[in-house]
């Protein structure tokens, strides 16, 4: 597609699932980014994918969060035990190398209830 | 440490006013800077960026002035219309060798709200 594809759009789960998130990028952009951005706050980075070089995870809160990218497109985002203090807007960009002006999709909206 | 902040969480104009939105980072070293806006249930869209040899920027009835003496970014908007209602972020970013210099640190954000 033309843009940055994320899905569900909104996922309500129970503390403790698990839940899986899902970014499709823009075809042929090399670099995707998961940001986390909670109720009247900015964004904070998590994880950083470039082409095949290993992912800064630096950014992921707790090892109850982890991220995959399969054959350098399809990203998913995976989120262990969730936890209240998880319900945000997981925000996933894409960009062409390491342009900075990079394309976010609408994000998926989680709540744990 | 790095960060980024808005001087004003919240901006009403009326339709037709130029609107001017403040943002102060702490960061001397970083050297790039965008700005998003961002509509309610959409992602952050690129509005215009700057790199730290500039001091202004202009595009399509934005313009992004920087002042690096006293680390202060800010944005104009011409001319206001009620479809630039939203939430504005700046973002900083310090590029250069090492690093993580595809990271960007956002601000919290000011939303614009502009009155017909």
């Amino acid at each position: 597609g033309a843009g940055v594809s994320q899905s569900p759009s909104n996922k309500v789960t129970e503390k403790g699932k698990d839940v899986e998130l899902r970014c499709d990028p823009i075809s042929g952009h090399t670099a995707l980014y998961w940001y986390r951005q909670s109720l009247g706050q900015g964004l904070e980075f998590l994880i950083y994918f470039q082409g095949n070089s290993a992912p800064d995870k630096s950014g992921l809160p707790s090892d109850r969060f982890s991220a995959e990218r399969t054959g350098g497109s399809v990203s998913t985002l995976t989120i262990q035990r969730t936890q209240q203090e998880d319900s945000a807007v997981y925000l996933c960009a894409s960009s062409y190398n390491r342009d900075l002006g990079y394309t976010f999709g609408s994000g998926t909206r989680l709540t744990v209830v | 440490g790095e960060s980024v902040g808005l001087h004003l969480p919240t901006l009403s104009v009326q339709e037709g006013d130029n609107s001017i939105i403040n943002c102060a980072y702490s960061n001397s070293a970083s050297d790039y800077f965008i700005w998003y806006k961002q509509e309610s249930g959409k992602g952050p869209q690129f509005i215009i960026d700057i790199r730290s040899n500039m001091d202004k920027r202009q595009g399509q009835r934005v313009t992004v002035l920087l002042n690096k003496t006293v680390k202060h970014l800010s944005l104009q908007i011409a001319a206001t219309q009620p479809g630039d209602s939203a939430v504005y972020f700046c973002a900083e970013n310090k590029s250069g060798s090492g690093g993580s210099n595809y990271k960007l640190t956002f601000g919290k954000g000011t939303l614009l709200t502009v009155n017909p």
